[in-house]
């Protein structure tokens, strides 16, 4: 039971431009949700997060969107810099519990 | 600087060896993450803990088994290694509850020939 979900393994953008990821959940009792970036042979690194009550939450380049009612958050990169090529990966947990729930991941590149 | 360190970057162990993975936080955090991270599976959780002695099965526990004797240290142990679980495998660290974020150690990259 695939509960977070990311429907495109990869993605390609010119620098500059802005960069969008997509990420899908079924758990509706996840609450809080997580952006990481990971470049290869490293661990993850915190990007980004937003709690259930609000629908926005922004971060310099990056904003992270949440609709609720889809199941479906987003993060906006603007504007887009090729050190953003990365993989990311959202997660899902609840503010009661302990676990992320993390999806597939996305490959980000970004052309000079 | 918060930290989560993992013994190894990189590993090397032959089919039915016993491996163990070691993972350090400074962070005094109750709750600690084993992931393996396949390309095309993204980040799946093998086993946590959230307290010393504690642990729970995550989604994938088959062919593993933890330790927490500290709260800073949580180990990863192959009972018996095989190709299958040639892997990056990831240790993670996070408060007890409420809206925080995982912190990450550097990674074990494992081969198991």
């Amino acid at each position: 039971d695939q509960q977070v979900k990311q429907n495109s393994p990869s993605l390609s953008v010119q620098e500059g431009r802005i960069s969008i990821l997509n990420c899908d959940y079924t758990n509706s009792m996840f609450d809080y949700f997580l952006w990481y970036k990971k470049y290869p042979a490293e661990g993850p690194t915190f990007l980004i997060s937003i709690s259930s009550i609000k629908d926005k939450n922004e971060d310099g380049r990056f904003t992270v969107f949440l609709n609720k009612s889809a199941k479906h958050l987003s993060l906006h990169i603007v504007p887009s810099q090729p050190g953003d090529s990365a993989v990311y990966f959202c997660a899902g947990a609840t503010t009661s519990g302990s676990r992320l729930t993390f999806g597939e991941g996305t490959q980000l590149t970004v052309n000079p | 600087d918060v930290k989560v360190t993992q013994s190894s970057r990189y590993l090397v162990k032959r089919t039915g060896e016993k491996v163990f993975l070691e993972c350090v936080q400074d962070m005094d955090h109750e709750n600690m993450f084993w992931y393996r991270q396949d390309p095309g599976l993204g980040l799946r959780l093998i086993y946590f803990s959230y307290d010393v002695k504690m642990k729970e099965k995550g989604d994938i526990p088959e062919g593993y088994s933890v330790s927490r004797e500290k709260k800073e240290r949580f180990s990863l142990i192959l009972e018996s290694a095989s190709t299958n679980q040639t892997s990056m495998y990831l240790c993670a660290s996070r408060r007890h509850r409420g809206n925080t974020e995982a912190f990450f150690g550097q990674g074990t990259r494992l081969t198991v020939v």
